[in-house]
């Protein structure tokens, strides 16, 4: 079965990088897409980014200076940077595996980070 | 950026109702390749999301067949046929047809 788990630290200052690690197992992150997707408090959901299976990368315009999201294979880890963190970006976050006929298929359990000093 | 519109935003219903949600494109989500990438998605309570439909109307494995979509280019709609009290939840419409992939703003379903 395929599982998803996300980690880091819950709390980040303002100004600072977030830094979280989502865990596979049950299947190779060489096949399909993997991505971070965050809820903000409320209901609002918002699409990050992704790693593809070759290793290349696709991020949300709004975030594009901001974000960078690698991954290590021999872990079968990928991994979810985020730069110069303010309040807004306090949200709960979730890695997921993206395939292109079925979407996000599997989901961590997420992480909820706030940013604060 | 393509903006999803669901309604309504919050629906009670009673256990065994007919519901429906909608949701609405800005534009087209009709892919070149002819497919059409609306799918969607229950977070229940202190839970992930969970895929329910994909590609408008293909009920992802494991998931009753009460629930349903419909639809076509900008308007679409998911059916619970028969509402039962682990439905309740967070309602999402989610597209990836055009990049930036987005999200619709919710419909929560709860229990009248």
């Amino acid at each position: 079965e395929v599982q998803l788990q996300e980690s880091g630290p819950g709390l980040v200052k303002p100004s600072q990088s977030l830094s979280l690690t989502c865990s596979v197992t049950g299947y190779s992150i060489t096949s399909n897409y993997w991505g971070w997707i965050r809820k903000f408090p409320g209901n609002k959901m918002e699409w990050m980014g992704y790693i593809s299976y070759s290793g290349s990368t696709s991020y949300n315009p709004s975030l594009k200076s901001r974000i960078s999201i690698t991954r290590d294979t021999s872990k079968n880890q990928f991994f979810l940077q985020l730069n110069s963190v303010t309040t807004e970006d306090t949200a709960t976050y979730y890695c997921a595996r993206y395939r292109g006929i079925t979407g996000f298929d599997y989901w961590g359990q997420g992480v909820m980070v706030t940013v604060s000093s | 950026d393509v903006v999803l519109t669901q309604t309504p935003p919050t629906l009670s219903a009673t256990i065994g109702q007919s519901v429906s949600i909608s949701c609405r494109s800005s534009q087209s989500l009709l892919h070149s390749n002819g497919n059409t990438y609306l799918n969607w998605l229950l977070q229940r309570p202190g839970q992930p999301p969970q895929l329910l439909i994909y590609l408008v109307s293909r009920l992802e494995s494991g998931v009753p067949n009460r629930f349903s979509g419909s639809g076509s280019g900008t308007d679409f709609t998911l059916k619970i046929s028969g509402v039962e009290a682990e439905d309740l939840g967070v309602y999402y419409c989610v597209q990836s047809t055009h990049a930036p992939w987005t999200f619709g703003g919710g419909t929560k379903l709860e229990l009248k």
